[in-house]
């Protein structure tokens, strides 16, 4: 079946502009996750929803950043007035079930963000 | 201190060593553990879980101690595929069990 999909695989944006990543999780997956991946570093953790709320935006770094799951599927993260420090792989993950002791996560491809 | 530690290596092995990694988390309530893979510019896939009693998959053992406050992975017989970078990650407690992630061991297998 199909996986975590991602849209678009590579954007590259200027200092200052918007911009607005996808994520298209497992159909049936409850649970979706926001990453952020630095070079050499490991995932970040943004934001997850369960369902259509979000239920901990405890890793947005600020409030330029924001992201919606207005129907319990399709998740989209904002950013606005992007920075360079900014320029990352951004990471989805879904997983069936919460909370996630042991269920696991699949991640999608990510979107590259680079911002010049 | 950060929340999962890794040494970030390279480990640089040949092919049928046993090599191990170790991290460790800083939060003692910590529910749940894993190790994911991740090959170069690819997304993390889980290799597997990490349960209290030590589990097994083939080649690889994953061990957990709580008193320490670590985890463990061994890959016996290694294998050019096995060649990749090696995340930790510790599910915080307290409700939300977010995933932290170390930042990962990174492995290379030569012939």
């Amino acid at each position: 079946g199909a996986g975590v999909s991602q849209t678009p695989s590579n954007k590259v944006t200027e200092k200052g502009k918007y911009v607005e990543l996808r994520c298209d999780p497992i159909s049936g997956h409850t649970a979706l996750y926001w990453y952020r991946q630095s070079l050499g570093q490991g995932p970040e953790f943004l934001i997850y929803f369960q369902g259509t709320g979000a239920a901990d935006d405890s890793g947005l770094p600020n409030d330029r950043f924001f992201a919606v799951r207005p129907e319990g599927s399709v998740s989209t993260l904002k950013i606005q007035r992007t920075e360079r420090g900014d320029s990352a792989v951004y990471l989805c993950a879904s997983s069936l079930t919460w909370p996630p002791k042991t269920d696991t996560q699949y991640f999608g491809p990510g979107t590259r963000l680079t911002v010049l | 201190r950060k929340e999962v530690e890794q040494d970030p290596g390279p480990f640089n092995v040949p092919e049928g060593a046993t090599v191990a990694f170790n991290c460790t988390y800083s939060n003692s309530a910590s529910q749940s553990f894993f190790w994911y893979r991740q090959d170069c510019r690819k997304e993390p896939k889980l290799l597997m879980s990490v349960y209290s009693s030590g589990n097994e998959d083939g080649r690889f053992t994953a061990q957990l101690n709580r008193a320490s406050q670590y985890i463990s992975l061994l890959i016996r017989d290694s294998k050019l595929s096995d060649s990749a970078t090696y995340l930790c990650v510790v599910n915080r407690a307290g409700g939300s069990y977010i995933p932290t992630f170390g930042r990962g061991t990174s492995l290379i297998v030569h012939p």
